[in-house]
């Protein structure tokens, strides 16, 4: 067990639609990463915050949005949805800086 | 542009013989590179990682990566397999100036063990 929770595990919507995927971060970690898995792109960087602010961006589609709350906790938003929006979505965490990054075990996103 | 290329999409070795995996990577100044393995329905784990020094890399579950700069890579072996490490293996080097959450994934190779 990484440390890392993401919630839910599964997730089945429908195109156009809208979804929040939800990563607890280790007990004091201070950055979140999140990643898209899919079969055609394999794993790609979308995002990182750090203490609440964005402090990264790779290849995250407009369509998606991330932020971090007070507690550290982050969510990320998948709106007008797609059927190749359909991976396997992971958070990391990290303290930040140079240190080791956790990740969870995912949530499995399946647009149908 | 970084990048890291995993040549062998699919290995299949016998329980008992040695494993390498391929990782080759593309970067302008010294790279900082992991592996992280993959088992299925789970997050990744982190098996080591290169920053600088030795370039004989210990890693966790008898794991041990050698980086080569004259060859731009960073090969993982083990020099005796077990039906557990069945899984899917990814090579990742730092992005740019990023935190070591910030990562450039290979493609990964998955790794099937007979018995």
């Amino acid at each position: 067990d990484s440390g890392v929770t993401q919630t839910p595990k599964h997730l089945i919507t429908a195109t156009g639609q809208r979804v929040t995927l939800r990563c607890s971060p280790r007990s004091g970690d201070l950055s979140v990463y999140w990643y898209q898995q899919s079969l055609d792109q394999g794993l790609q960087f979308l995002i990182q915050y750090y203490n609440g602010e964005e402090r990264a961006k790779g290849n995250i589609l407009e369509r998606f949005s991330a932020q971090q709350f007070p507690d550290l906790h982050s969510e990320l938003n998948l709106s007008s949805l797609e059927l190749g929006d359909s991976a396997l979505y992971f958070c990391a965490s990290s303290t930040g800086g140079r240190t080791e990054a956790f990740f969870g075990q995912g949530t499995r996103l399946t647009v149908v | 542009a970084q990048s890291v290329t995993q040549p062998d999409i699919h290995i299949t070795v016998s329980e008992g013989a040695s494993l390498e995996l391929r990782c080759n990577y593309s970067y302008g100044a010294t790279p900082y590179l992991f592996w992280y393995v993959q088992s299925p329905g789970q997050g990744l784990q982190l098996l080591l990682k290169y920053f600088s020094g030795d370039t004989l890399v210990q890693g966790i579950k008898g794991f041990e990566a050698e980086f080569k700069r004259s060859q731009s890579s960073f090969n993982l072996r083990k020099p005796s397999v077990h039906w557990s490490d069945a899984a899917e293996y990814f090579c990742a080097v730092l992005n740019y100036g990023g935190s070591q959450g910030n990562l450039i994934f290979g493609k990964g190779t998955k790794l099937s063990v007979k018995p």
